[in-house]
């Protein structure tokens, strides 16, 4: 059964980048896509964007300019920057892998425990 | 944006049926999935593509489609059933993820 752990500092200053990891275990990290989907504190969920094993991304159209998101196949890792963060990027942050067969569909199907990113100087 | 709605919250009392609905534009087009997220927790995929269950998921829980709505429905529901329940779709291009904002449910 495949594990996801995030990991990456807890606390950002403002203008500054947040960079978060995931490592997958309990299987490879090819051959499926990967997400990063957050929620701020009391809120909803909020996704942000995914990436494939070849290296194609997808993201939220309100983050794309200040988000990019890789992986490290040799690792088993993928990885989030989110640049020029203010507190309103204050969150908690879970990495997913992600089911879809195309036709538009997708949905997450094991989760990350989560980690909290607090951006305050 | 296109946008998923979800009433913000369902209470029932144990063992009655609980019904959370989710409405948007798009699906008709497009699957919807169901995520339970108990406080501190990250959220659980209960059903997916409309009506599936995952393994080890309860068969109390189940998933409609009806036109413009989705439905989760909880049947015989229990006092571990109380957490908030998110609907997912992806916008009318297919090309975007989309959460509903999320329904807390209650049982009495």
């Amino acid at each position: 059964q495949v594990q996801l752990q995030e990991s990456g500092p807890g606390l950002v200053k403002p203008s500054e980048t947040l960079s978060l990891t995931c490592t997958v275990s309990g299987g490879s990290i090819s051959t499926y896509y990967w997400s990063w989907i957050r929620q701020p504190p009391g809120k909803g969920l909020e996704w942000i964007g995914y990436i494939y094993y070849s290296g194609n991304t997808n993201y939220n159209p309100s983050l794309k300019s200040r988000v990019t998101i890789s992986l490290d196949t040799s690792k088993n890792q993928f990885s989030l920057r989110l640049s020029s963060v203010t507190a309103a990027d204050t969150a908690v942050y879970y990495c997913t892998r992600v089911a879809t067969g195309g036709s538009g569909w997708f949905y997450f199907d094991s989760w990350g425990q989560g980690t909290l990113v607090t951006v305050s100087s | 944006s296109y946008e998923l709605t979800q009433p913000p919250s369902v209470s029932v009392s144990p063992g009655q049926t609980a019904r959370i609905t989710c409405s948007g534009d798009a699906l008709p087009d497009l699957y919807a999935h169901w995520y339970q997220q108990k406080p501190g927790q990250a959220p659980l995929l209960v059903i997916y593509k409309d009506t599936a269950r995952p393994s080890g998921i309860p068969e109390r829980f189940s998933g409609s489609s009806s036109g413009t709505t989705v439905t989760l429905t909880i049947s015989g529901v229990q006092a571990e059933d109380e957490a908030e329940y998110y609907c997912q779709s992806a916008d009318s291009s297919g090309t975007y993820v989309v959460f509903g904002g999320g329904t807390k449910l209650t049982v009495l």
